[in-house]
């Protein structure tokens, strides 16, 4: 298994351009997450999905953000439009929903 | 919701001695605290796990304690080595793996 995937694993955009970050978990895996990470703030959950259905989304900063589960295999996390102070890895995990979080290698976004 | 801290922030210890890093959680429902370890530009990655009815649970050089009433859980290492130089985050998660909430992290630096 190739793990969780994300693409890009680098973005460089300028502000108030939108950003789409992809993801596709583990197959077989039903739960889905979205972590941001910053030196300031550490890791801070997002988003999470079960069987592809949004059950937490309280930890998403603003309406620029959302996120889609359209099928088991994929996700996306979207930022629209983008500012500077959103510049951070972002980081898509999955789970068998046994506990276990897998994470993507990351993907380092900068907006300027 | 969940409120995960960690302590210390930052931790450098002599290679061989042992290391401890703690945290607290708010919730009494959560039930399942991981740790992970991340490595500089790596993704994290799950090193132990333990469950709330198990007090203790250890893996070679790394064992995890749990004491439900205090709410707090602890890693140990022994015998660190300069490749356990890492940042690592503890977790807690209720409903065994529905939301995940991360402490801010401990940078470990284990000197030669």
């Amino acid at each position: 298994d190739a793990g969780v995937i994300q693409s890009p694993r680098h973005e460089v955009t300028e502000m108030g351009q939108e950003v789409t970050l992809r993801c596709k978990p583990i197959s077989g895996h039903n739960s889905l997450f979205w972590y941001r990470q910053t030196m300031m703030r550490g890791l801070e959950l997002l988003i999470y999905f079960n069987n592809n259905v949004p059950i937490d989304d309280s930890g998403m900063p603003e309406d620029r953000f959302s996120a889609k589960m359209p099928n088991a295999s994929f996700s996306t996390l979207k930022i629209q439009p983008s500012e500077p102070r959103d510049s951070a890895v972002y980081f898509c995990a999955s789970s068998p929903g046994s506990e276990k979080l897998f994470f993507g290698s990351g993907t380092q976004l900068s907006v300027l | 919701g969940e409120n995960v801290e960690q302590h210390p922030s930052t931790l450098s210890v002599q290679e061989g001695d042992s290391a401890v890093i703690k945290c607290t959680y708010s919730d009494s429902a959560s039930n399942y605290f991981p740790w992970y370890k991340q490595e500089l530009g790596k993704r994290p990655q799950l090193i132990i796990d333990i469950r709330s009815n198990v007090g203790e649970k250890k893996d070679q050089r790394i064992a995890v304690t749990l004491n439900k009433t205090a709410k707090h859980f602890s890693l140990h290492i022994t015998e660190t080595q300069p490749e356990d130089s890492a940042v690592y985050f503890c977790a807690a998660s209720n409903n065994y793996g529905q939301n995940f909430v991360f402490g801010p992290g401990t940078r470990l630096s284990v000197l030669p």
